[in-house]
């Protein structure tokens, strides 16, 4: 099984912090990879597939890049809506796979 | 486009449970369509993936032989018979419709099965 490591686990930040959160694949997984946010008590939200590319609706401030086992998650400029937790997920290959997830807390 | 979920109870261990997804909005004899779980305060972890064919299915090695994914594209409805159910099954199942190779575009709200005595 391909494993999914996410760092770090949690993040504390400010409101205007750019935010970098890194997802490693153990194995090569080219551009198969998504992000999602998750608040409490809610299902999780699409943002990025391909690795890079932003679904639609999502706000530009997101953005998402790398290829095969490095990847990373970038919110250029965080906002109140923004602290959530945050998945990686591989569907380049069965069984698909997540990141433990990142918590994006108050700093 | 809109996935409500259903079918979640509290079970013994050992029992069997159904969930139900119906699904509107879209093309739903067109797409992937996928279970996702989520233990009390843990992550996600994906389950089962059942392909528009109806035949080609794809499951986590924790629910192989257990859990059986099933579609009635007619109804526009996904399932997931749970058998043999186990304390460590229990959680939150959501349901998701994949856009492309494997990324889950939209998601339901998610029901909640849990396994005790």
């Amino acid at each position: 099984d391909i494993q999914m490591t996410q760092s770090p686990s949690t993040l504390s930040a400010s409101v205007g912090d750019r935010v970098t959160i890194t997802c490693r694949a153990s194995q090569n997984i080219e551009k198969w990879l998504a992000w999602y946010q998750q608040k409490p008590g809610r299902a999780p939200k699409f943002l990025i597939h391909d690795a890079s590319s932003l679904q639609i609706g999502v706000p530009s401030r997101f953005s998402g890049s790398g290829s095969g086992t490095e990847f990373t998650l970038t919110i250029s400029s965080l906002q109140p809506d923004d602290f959530a937790t945050y998945y990686c997920h591989q569907y380049h290959d069965y069984p698909r796979t997540f990141g433990q997830g990142t918590k994006v807390e108050v700093k | 486009v809109q996935l409500l979920e259903s079918g979640g109870d509290l079970v013994q261990p050992g029992g069997s449970l159904r969930l139900s997804c119906a699904a509107s909005g879209f093309m739903f004899s067109s797409y992937v369509m996928a279970w996702v779980r989520q233990a009390p305060g843990k992550g996600l972890e994906w389950v089962s993936n059942i392909g528009p064919d109806i035949v080609t299915t794809h499951y986590a090695a924790s629910v192989k032989g257990r859990f059986t994914i099933s579609r009635d594209n007619s109804r526009n409805t996904l399932f997931l018979q749970m058998d043999s159910l186990r304390v460590e099954d229990t959680a939150v199942y959501y349901c998701a419709k994949i856009w492309g190779r494997g990324d889950l575009d939209y998601w339901g709200q998610g029901t909640l099965v849990t396994v005790s005595s």
